[in-house]
């Protein structure tokens, strides 16, 4: 079965810092990836997904991941953090081989941004 | 963008009693909607995969006979709780899954639900 580990349960980072959270799948076949963001009592937003091809994936509000086979890792990563930036991450994955294409989440990372 | 409704987004019922949620995808065809549990500074977990036209297809753990769900047309997918108890509080979430969008799942903005 597929699972997915995020380490870390929360990340604190000064505006402006790199913001780097980590996320690793364990499955001999590489799933597709995918990192959702959540703000307060609201649903999730994808923010970016590795199905195929080049793996630097960039997504959303200047947040990009690189896919790598060889450590199961798709790690998350933002150059300058906002303020806005504090939410709760979660990575999530599904298998290639599963038709319903069914979401298995990470327990998320809660970003915190210091002024 | 796609978008997915849920409604409604908070709900308190009294213990006993059943309530509904609904999951709308707004302006695409869902064949496939996902019903996701969140506690409060918890992940998402899963609790069943909802077909258009067909039964839904529980996780392990989850009463199909306590979570009712229904997927009666390609855009709407709804989640009854039956007989809640206060530890069915939680944050209900649906997702669906737009298929002529190269699969990406879209998720809905939640559903409070407190039993009281």
């Amino acid at each position: 079965a597929q699972s997915v580990t995020q380490l870390g349960s929360h990340v604190s980072v000064s505006e402006g810092a790199l913001v780097l959270l980590r996320c690793n799948y364990s499955s001999s076949v590489p799933p597709y990836l995918f990192w959702y963001v959540q703000y307060p009592n609201q649903g999730l937003q994808l923010l970016l997904k590795y199905t195929t091809g080049a793996t630097l994936v960039k997504g959303i509000n200047g947040f990009e991941a690189e896919f790598k086979k060889s450590e199961t890792s798709f790690h998350l990563t933002k150059p300058s953090a906002h303020m806005s930036d504090a939410a709760e991450y979660f990575c999530a994955v599904s298998d290639k081989t599963d038709s319903s294409y069914k979401l298995i989440f990470g327990s998320g990372t809660r970003l915190l941004v210091r002024p | 963008g796609a978008v997915v409704s849920q409604h409604p987004s908070r709900v308190i019922c009294k213990s006993g009693t059943s309530v509904k949620i609904e999951c709308r995808s707004l302006d695409f065809q869902a064949t496939t909607m996902f019903w996701y549990r969140q506690f409060p500074k918890q992940s998402l977990m899963l609790m069943a995969t909802s077909n258009e036209g067909s039964k839904a297809t529980y996780e392990q753990g989850v009463e199909k006979d306590k979570f009712l769900i229904n997927h009666a047309s390609l855009t709407l997918s709804t989640l009854t709780v039956t007989s809640a108890h206060p530890e069915d509080s939680s944050f209900y979430i649906c997702s669906a899954r737009a298929p002529l969008g190269g699969n990406t799942i879209y998720f809905g903005e939640g559903s409070w639900l407190t039993v009281v």
